[in-house]
């Protein structure tokens, strides 16, 4: 079955990190890139980043630079998204995504919900 | 970056009406790579259409995308009772990769 699992809910203090998963399966996993997305509270989407699972290159939304990385095991056919440094605007629902045939999103995981707070 | 703004923000109408959504982009989207997401509470989003105008595997006939450069739009020509929900636009054409605020779409 091609699907995206992620990891369940975390709750971190600031200044922690978090990882967060996501198994691939019914896929390839080399052959399609893996983008993650944020989105927090009552609010629009944030795209983060992308990694080639083929490559374990990364390109990284200037925002994030520096707090973001995006990693893969390719036994397992997993991407990782660890975030560095939280703070309570790193609250909210991330998201792994496939670049698609025409480069959409075109297959999403669950979300993992993240709550950084005191 | 580029910066996708939609509108409205809110849209209510009633099942059986014909819905009109824009996007407009703060420069010209490489390629027209422009793509249009619905999504409901709690659930991940779901594309509906990509290239603009291009509609997804398994997506109704009902919605349809046109546009290009720097004004998209998406149409559900007669709106079923599983459309209200919240419809993001994406631009992928160039990094980062931006997403307008969305539009919610409500019964009336």
């Amino acid at each position: 079955q091609v699907q995206l699992v992620q990891s369940g809910a975390e709750v971190k203090k600031p200044g922690a990190s978090v990882r967060v998963s996501c198994k691939t399966s019914g896929f390839p996993f080399s052959k399609y890139y893996m983008h993650w997305v944020r989105q927090a509270p009552g609010q629009g989407l944030e795209w983060m980043g992308i990694i080639n699972p083929g490559t374990d290159t990364t390109s990284y939304a200037q925002k994030f630079q520096g707090r973001v990385t995006m990693t893969r095991d390719t036994p397992t056919s997993t991407v990782y998204m660890q975030l560095s440094s939280l703070r309570s605007e790193d609250t909210a629902v991330y998201y792994c995504a496939r670049d698609g045939a025409y480069r959409e999103f075109d297959l999403w995981g669950q979300g993992t919900l993240v709550i950084v707070s005191s | 970056e580029i910066v996708l703004t939609q509108s409205p923000g809110t849209l209510s109408l009633s099942p059986g009406e014909r819905a009109t959504l824009s996007c407009r982009a703060s420069q010209s989207v490489s390629s027209n790579y422009l793509a249009w997401y619905q999504q409901k509470p709690g659930l991940a989003p779901r594309v509906l259409i990509y290239g603009a105008t291009g509609r997804a595997t398994g997506v109704p006939d009902r919605f349809s995308g046109s546009g290009s450069g720097t004004d998209f739009t998406l149409i559900i020509s007669r709106l079923e009772p599983e459309d209200f929900a919240v419809y993001h636009c994406q631009q992928y054409g160039s990094s980062p990769y931006t997403f307008g605020q969305g539009t919610i779409l409500e019964m009336k």
